[in-house]
C-alpha cells in the first residue's frame, strides 16, 4: 500500500464548478499536509499547507484534514480556466529525526471555459 | 530574485553517457533536494543537502551522484546513463527542513536516455 493515494484524474469541470481534490494517507506520524500546484511543464508551487485537523481558507481555494479517517481534501470554488493544472498533495512528519515529504502522484484538473 | 533555476532544460543522452544537471538558488536557502517525476508516479527524492558539505541519499538515489561546495549551487551527476534514468528532475530549496517550510522548485530538467 503506498503511504498517499491520489486520484490521478483527469478531472473535467465547467468554469464556476465547485472542484473537490482529495488524497488518503496510510502513515500516521504525518502531521503537516500541503498541496501544491503544477502547470504544464513548470515546477511545483506551494499553494496551501496546514497543521493538523481542520480547515484552512485562502481566497477561492479551502484546505481540510481529517487525521482521524487520514484523509485531506482541497477545495476550489468557482473554478477559472487558469485553474487548470495538476495539483499535488504532500505531507510530513517525524521519521526517526528526518522530516520526510511524501508526494501524491497528482490529480490533472481541466477547467473549461 | 531569479529563484531556482535549472539547466539544461532539455537533454537527450546516449546509454553510458554522463551528465550533470545544474541547481543554482539565490535565495540563501540551506537545503536543498533533486526529486525525479514519472508519470503515475509522483515525486521521488533523490538526494538532499542541509548545506555546504553535507548531502544525503533520499529514496532513489541509486545511478546518481552530488555535491554541494557553495550554497547557491546543488548539482547532479549522472555517471553512467541508463534508460530508466529517463525522467523530469526538479530541484528544490528550503530555508528549514522541519516540513513545514515552502519547497521552491525549479522548472525542471527532462532528460530523455536512448
Amino acid at each position: 500500500q503506498k503511504e498517499v493515494e491520489q486520484d490521478p484524474g483527469p478531472l473535467s469541470v465547467p468554469e464556476g464548478a465547485i472542484v473537490s481534490l482529495n488524497c488518503t494517507y496510510s502513515n500516521s506520524a504525518f502531521q503537516y499536509f500541503m498541496w501544491y500546484r503544477q502547470y504544464s511543464r513548470k515546477g511545483p508551487e506551494l499553494l496551501m499547507y496546514t497543521y493538523s485537523s481542520g480547515n484552512k481558507e485562502d481566497g477561492r481555494f479551502t484546505a481540510q484534514v481529517d487525521k482521524s479517517s487520514k484523509y485531506i481534501s482541497l477545495f476550489i470554488r468557482d473554478s477559472q480556466p487558469s485553474d487548470s493544472a495538476t495539483y499535488l498533495c504532500a505531507m510530513s512528519g517525524n521519521s526517526g529525526g528526518y522530516q520526510k515529504v511524501t508526494f501524491g502522484i497528482g490529480t490533472k484538473l481541466q477547467v473549461i471555459p | 530574485n531569479a529563484g531556482v533555476t535549472q539547466t539544461p532544460k532539455f537533454r537527450i543522452l546516449k546509454i553510458g553517457q554522463s551528465m550533470t544537471l545544474q541547481c543554482t538558488q539565490d535565495m540563501n536557502h540551506n537545503y536543498m533536494y533533486w526529486y525525479r517525476q514519472d508519470p503515475g508516479m509522483g515525486l521521488k527524492l533523490i538526494y538532499y543537502s542541509v548545506g555546504a558539505g553535507i548531502t544525503d541519499k533520499g529514496e532513489v538515489p541509486n545511478g546518481y551522484n552530488v555535491s554541494r561546495s557553495t550554497t547557491e549551487d546543488f548539482p547532479l551527476r549522472l555517471e553512467l546513463a541508463a534508460p530508466s534514468q529517463t525522467s523530469v528532475y526538479f530541484c528544490a530549496s528550503s530555508y528549514l527542513r522541519t516540513g513545514t517550510e515552502t519547497q521552491y522548485f525549479g522548472p525542471g530538467t527532462r532528460l530523455l536516455v536512448l
